[in-house]
């Protein structure tokens, strides 16, 4: 079965601290893999996108990494800050089933 | 202005009614795509759409049905609404031409009594 898990389901670092949020995935052929943040009672908005045959996505002080031979990603948040608090989702494309899953998120929460 | 909107973005209904959640997309992608997200269960997906003569289930597509009007309207209907389809209703597009990243509409709070 194709799941898609994150872990920790809620962290809370103080402002200034370099994260990492995981993700991991059972079955290797993805198509991509997409990190969106999602903030109380709002849409999804996409941070950066994986493809298949990329190993890293850079955007600002955001990275998402990829190893598929391990079935894991990650979105490493450098010098953080207390506008980052939301929920972090991963999501990854299975082109053979055209399917896609969703991880339940870390909800991540900045103190200032 | 959104490039995703979905109209309600809140509705309450009764059993057994019938009806319709709408999106437009002025990004002029050509796939569209439904999903509902209830808390614990994360985002999942009901319908989606390729292009406009293109319609496919989702893992969870049972209880409702979509309509592709046009390349940038794609329409979700409950039949006969029931209690546990109360959840908040996504909609989100992306390019085949492009990175396929996916973009998300505001969403639409269903709450079905």
């Amino acid at each position: 079965k194709q799941e898609v898990t994150q872990i920790p389901a809620a962290l809370s670092v103080p402002e200034g601290e370099n994260l990492v949020l995981n993700c991991s995935f059972t079955d290797s052929a993805i198509y991509n893999l997409q990190w969106f943040r999602q903030d109380p009672g709002k849409g999804l908005t996409s941070l950066l996108l994986i493809q298949s045959s990329q190993r890293e996505q850079t955007s600002g002080r955001l990275n998402a990494s990829l190893d598929k031979s391990s079935g894991r990603s990650t979105l490493y948040i450098a010098a953080s800050q207390p506008g980052d608090s939301a929920t972090y989702l991963c999501a990854v494309w299975y082109s053979s089933a055209s399917k896609i899953i969703f991880g339940s998120g870390t909800r991540l929460s900045i103190r200032p | 202005d959104a490039d995703v909107t979905q109209t309600p973005r809140n509705r309450i209904t009764k059993t057994g009614k019938r009806i319709m959640l709408e999106c437009s997309q002025t990004k002029g992608h050509d796939r569209m795509y439904w999903y509902r997200q209830d808390p614990g269960l994360g985002l999942r997906l009901i319908y989606y759409s390729f292009d406009v003569k293109d319609i496919n289930k989702g893992e969870i597509s049972d209880g409702y049905s979509v309509s592709r009007q046009a390349q940038a309207k794609f329409s979700l209907s409950l039949e006969s609404a029931i209690p546990n389809q109360t959840a908040l209703y996504f909609c989100a597009t992306s390019d085949s031409r492009g990175r396929e990243t996916q973009y998300f509409g505001p969403g639409t709070r269903l709450l079905v009594l």
